[in-house]
């Protein structure tokens, strides 16, 4: 299998622009999990869907942040507009059955917002 | 708020040493504990899952669980330098899904 799949791997952007970031979970894997990693706060949980419903988006940090899972194969998550401290790494994880089991990391998305 | 806390480090031992890394928690109800560890610039990945209390050996790496004291450990012995690099513990809450990862612990291994 190919691993999680994330694109684009660098984004650069100015503040106030719309940004998308994507991800392909591993095929089969029915949950899938965004999260933002900066050396202040870590490694946080912003949502994640189960067979593409949204379950629990308490982590998402304000109304600029949306996540859409269209299918099984394929989310997004949306900052509009963007801010500089929205700067981070962006990681999607899939799995096959939480909460026990194995979350699987995609290679992240490096956000820099100028 | 559910805490994961884990020394920052960095932690520095000699090759052919053991590092032990140590990880609290502060939801009681917490069900399963995992090890991540992440290199530089790169994504976190599984190396240990322990679920009941005691140890749990896989290799060189030992995961060592204490429900009680709310604590959970990460020894490996004989570090090689490959495995320089920061380790995530992460714990599941028993009264929701979660997945919530304490800020990781730098480890290097010195040759």
């Amino acid at each position: 299998d190919a691993g999680v799949i994330q694109s684009p791997r660098h984004e650069v952007t100015e503040m106030g622009q719309e940004v998308t970031l994507r991800c392909k979970p591993i095929s089969g894997h029915d949950y899938l999990f965004w999260y933002r990693q900066t050396m202040m706060r870590g490694l946080e949980l912003l949502i994640y869907f189960n067979n593409n419903v949204p379950i629990d988006d308490s982590g998402m940090p304000e109304d600029r942040f949306s996540a859409k899972m269209p299918n099984a194969s394929f989310s997004t998550l949306k900052i509009q507009p963007s801010e500089p401290r929205d700067s981070a790494v962006y990681f999607c994880a899939s799995s096959s059955g939480f909460p026990t089991d194995t979350q699987y990391f995609g290679p992240g998305t490096r956000l820099t917002v100028l | 708020q559910k805490e994961v806390e884990q020394n920052s480090g960095p932690l520095s031992v000699p090759e052919g040493a053991i590092a032990s890394l140590n990880c609290t928690y502060s939801d009681r109800g917490s069900q399963s504990f995992f090890w991540y560890r992440q290199y530089s610039g790169k994504s976190p990945e599984l190396i240990m899952s322990i679920y009941s209390n005691g140890d749990k050996e896989d290799g060189r790496f030992t995961a060592q669980l204490n429900k009680a004291s709310q604590y959970v450990s990460l020894l490996i012995r004989d570090s090689q330098p490959s495995d320089s690099a920061t380790y995530l513990c992460a714990v599941n809450g028993g009264s929701n899904y979660k997945l919530t990862f304490g800020k990781g612990t730098l480890l290097t291994v010195n040759p």
